[in-house]
């Protein structure tokens, strides 16, 4: 059974840093590339950041370009999200997921999720 | 940035009604777009990837169409758990994004 297991959220102050984990089991972690969505309280599903399978290629939105870095242990199934100078409006649940830039056409796109972690940026 | 946008924003609809949600891309994404669904306090779910494919496990009632720009998701007869917000998805090229999502409420 895949299972993707967010932790890392909580309160932090404007300005501050937090780092976020997905710990994954049930799959060949280091066969898929890695992503995070996030989704502001009331709003919509926002892309933020994508990994490649052996973590030599990642991309950022433009909403967290320069603040955010995403990684990744392959040796502990494990994905990163460090968040740093965090804002207002990066308060959100994160989840993690995963896809593969080919193979079986499903797996291109988030079959599963985890149950995501809260963030929240508040002073 | 390809920007998705998804009408109507709510679809007041009863149960065994018939739903057409829309999603149109700013540019052309071939057939590279999903729809998922998300109920209150859960994760989002995939049901329909590559425009028209039904993901493992979706009921039939589920079916998507379209390519290019213009897509539809279609719930052929709504059941009570099929109340819930859809979002359309492209992974055309980079950044993916998401659309703002469709509330089918109750009527």
């Amino acid at each position: 059974e895949v299972q993707l297991l967010e932790s890392g959220g909580g309160l932090v102050q404007p300005g501050g840093s937090l780092r976020l984990s997905c710990e994954a089991s049930g799959f060949t972690f280091s066969s898929y590339g890695m992503s995070w969505v996030r989704q502001a309280p009331g709003k919509g599903l926002e892309w933020v950041s994508v990994i490649t399978d052996s973590g030599d290629w990642t991309y950022n939105a433009d909403s967290v370009k320069g603040r955010f870095t995403i990684s990744r242990d392959n040796s502990k199934n494990t994905l990163y999200l460090q968040m740093n100078s965090l804002r207002v409006e990066d308060t959100a649940v994160y989840y993690c997921s995963y896809s593969r830039s080919s193979g079986d056409p499903e797996s291109k796109y988030f079959q599963h999720w985890g149950q995501g972690t809260l963030v929240t940026v508040s002073s | 940035e390809i920007v998705l946008t998804q009408s109507p924003a709510t679809l007041s609809l009863s149960p065994g009604e018939r739903a057409t949600l829309s999603c149109r891309a700013s540019q052309s994404v071939s057939s590279s777009l999903a729809w998922y669904q998300q109920k209150p306090g859960q994760a989002p779910r995939l049901l329909i990837y590559d425009a028209s494919n039904r993901a493992t496990g979706i009921p039939a009632r589920f079916s998507g169409s379209g390519s290019g720009t213009d897509f539809s998701l279609t719930i052929s007869s709504l059941e009570p758990e099929d109340f819930a917000v859809y979002y359309c998805q492209h992974r055309s090229n980079w950044p993916w994004t998401f659309g703002q999502g469709t509330k089918v409420e109750i009527k």
